[in-house]
């Protein structure tokens, strides 16, 4: 049963951390997606990759957060530094860059920024 | 640039009864159309979509949606609710833009309560 992986699933940082979540993708997927979660602004897309390219990271701030993908197997989302209202749920999907392609979603990680 | 609307943020419906979810969209184009469900601390998981075909679209769990054009809504139905269905449900439209990928963009969200 193959599924995105996110770590960690939770984290509890001090303003000023670096926070790095992690995700891996299915195997066979050449798209990543990078969602935000808040309660405020509901679900908010932050970042895209085809093969290992960013696509579209025009959703993200770009003074302090930073997406890569070092391999096929893994995507990163850091923050430096991190503030609290950073805090949030970061969701990693995954999908094949079809038209009309499934987005298959991580279990996300709870970001608490103090 | 595609938008979605979900006017409902909460319903509350009774075990066994049927469930209809609204959504509509402003696209100038039929848009690829999706109904994702979010159960409490889980990630996003797919319903059903529509891209072509047969406006009416079955998916898991005993959902279905149907796509009306005149309306511009794909709102989300099932005939009898179970417990297990209380989430949040999110209408979400993709269209493939300029760079030749999709984009998606997802509605606020519906939150359904299931009472006994």
């Amino acid at each position: 049963d193959a599924r995105v992986t996110q770590t960690p699933r939770h984290k509890v940082t001090e303003m000023g951390q670096e926070v790095t979540m992690r995700c891996q993708p299915i195997l066979g997927h050449n798209t990543v997606f990078w969602y935000r979660q808040t309660m405020m602004q509901g679900l908010e897309l932050l970042a895209y990759f085809r093969n290992r390219a960013p696509l579209d990271d025009s959703g993200m701030p770009k003074d302090r957060f930073s997406a890569e993908m070092p391999d096929a197997t893994l995507a990163t989302l850091k923050i430096q530094p991190s503030e609290p209202r950073d805090s949030a749920v970061y969701f990693c999907a995954s999908g094949s860059s079809a038209p009309g392609e499934t987005q298959y979603f991580g279990p996300g990680t709870r970001l608490l920024v103090l | 640039a595609q938008s979605v609307t979900q006017p409902d943020i909460h319903i509350t419906v009774s075990e066994g009864a049927s469930l209809e979810l609204r959504c509509n969209y402003s696209y100038g184009a039929t848009p690829y159309l999706f109904w994702y469900v979010q159960s409490p601390g889980q990630g996003l998981q797919l319903l059903l979509k529509y891209f072509s075909g047969d406006t009416l679209v079955q998916g898991i769990k005993g959902f279905e949606a149907e796509f009306k054009r005149s309306q511009s809504s794909f709102n989300l139905r099932k005939p009898s609710v179970h417990w297990s269905d209380a989430a949040e449900y999110f209408c979400a439209v993709g269209i493939m833009n300029s760079g030749g990928y999709q984009k998606v963009t997802f509605g606020t969200g519906t939150k359904l309560q299931v009472i006994p």
